[in-house]
């Protein structure tokens, strides 16, 4: 299994202000993923980041407040923009490790609001 | 459209009880992965099981045992013999070999287990 580290694991920010959360890996992944879980929800996909190209992502949710990178293989970032107090959620990585088994798992999470 | 339905918000049971947790899901992929994860109070989501749609084995792992039936397009959770610390919210997702890997949620249900 993949080891999946993110940083920070939780903050208090103020409103308008950006946010950048970074998800490392201790091995090389194809796909990566990143999820937010607003307060008492389910996980919802944000974006696909893809490595060299632009993330894909999910309807309702846009590059200008979301912007993604992915530079290499084992690491990508989050940026969550111009917050709102309903950005306030936990951001959560995942990677899928292997193509062929379909295995995924997600970093601890970083648990972020906004006030 | 895939869909994953947990008809069961909140589930209490007395340590020791078995209990079932429900998943329904929709896809129109014939190919497609299921998958059970856990997360408790901590926060982290914890991977518990991935099957593939064109393996309908039940699989048992300890106290953990899962029920794939595609003819009525579930995946079943059963833990016997429950205990305290299986208490946390458990989610059921789906992901499919033409979307990409991406999961889709179920809204989860929360299992409280009771000493």
């Amino acid at each position: 299994s993949a080891v999946i580290s993110q940083k920070p694991s939780r903050d208090i920010c103020q409103r308008g202000t950006s946010l950048t959360i970074q998800c490392q890996v201790d091995s090389q992944v194809t796909m990566m993923f990143w999820y937010r879980q607003q307060p008492g929800q389910s996980l919802t996909l944000i974006a696909t980041a893809n490595q060299g190209s632009e993330a894909t992502y999910e309807s309702g949710f846009v590059i200008d407040k979301f912007p993604i990178s992915r530079p290499n293989l084992t690491f990508s970032t989050l940026t969550v923009s111009n917050m709102s107090p309903e950005d306030s959620s936990i951001y959560l990585c995942s990677v899928d490790s292997s193509a062929v088994n379909n295995e995924q798992f997600f970093g601890p999470g970083t648990r972020l609001t906004v006030l | 459209a895939q869909k994953v339905t947990q008809a069961q918000t909140e589930i209490s049971v007395v340590e020791k009880e078995d209990v079932t947790l429900d998943c329904v899901y929709e896809t129109r992929d014939t190919t497609y992965y299921l998958f059970w994860y856990k997360q408790p109070p901590s926060g982290e989501l914890v991977f518990l099981i991935r099957r593939n749609s064109f393996d309908e084995q039940n699989e048992i792992s300890g106290r953990y045992s899962w029920n794939f039936q595609k003819s009525t397009s579930s995946f079943n959770f059963t833990i016997t013999a429950s205990q305290v610390v299986d208490s946390a919210v458990y989610f059921c997702a789906l992901s499919g070999m033409d979307s990409s890997y991406k999961l889709i949620f179920g809204s989860g249900t929360r299992l409280l287990v009771r000493p």
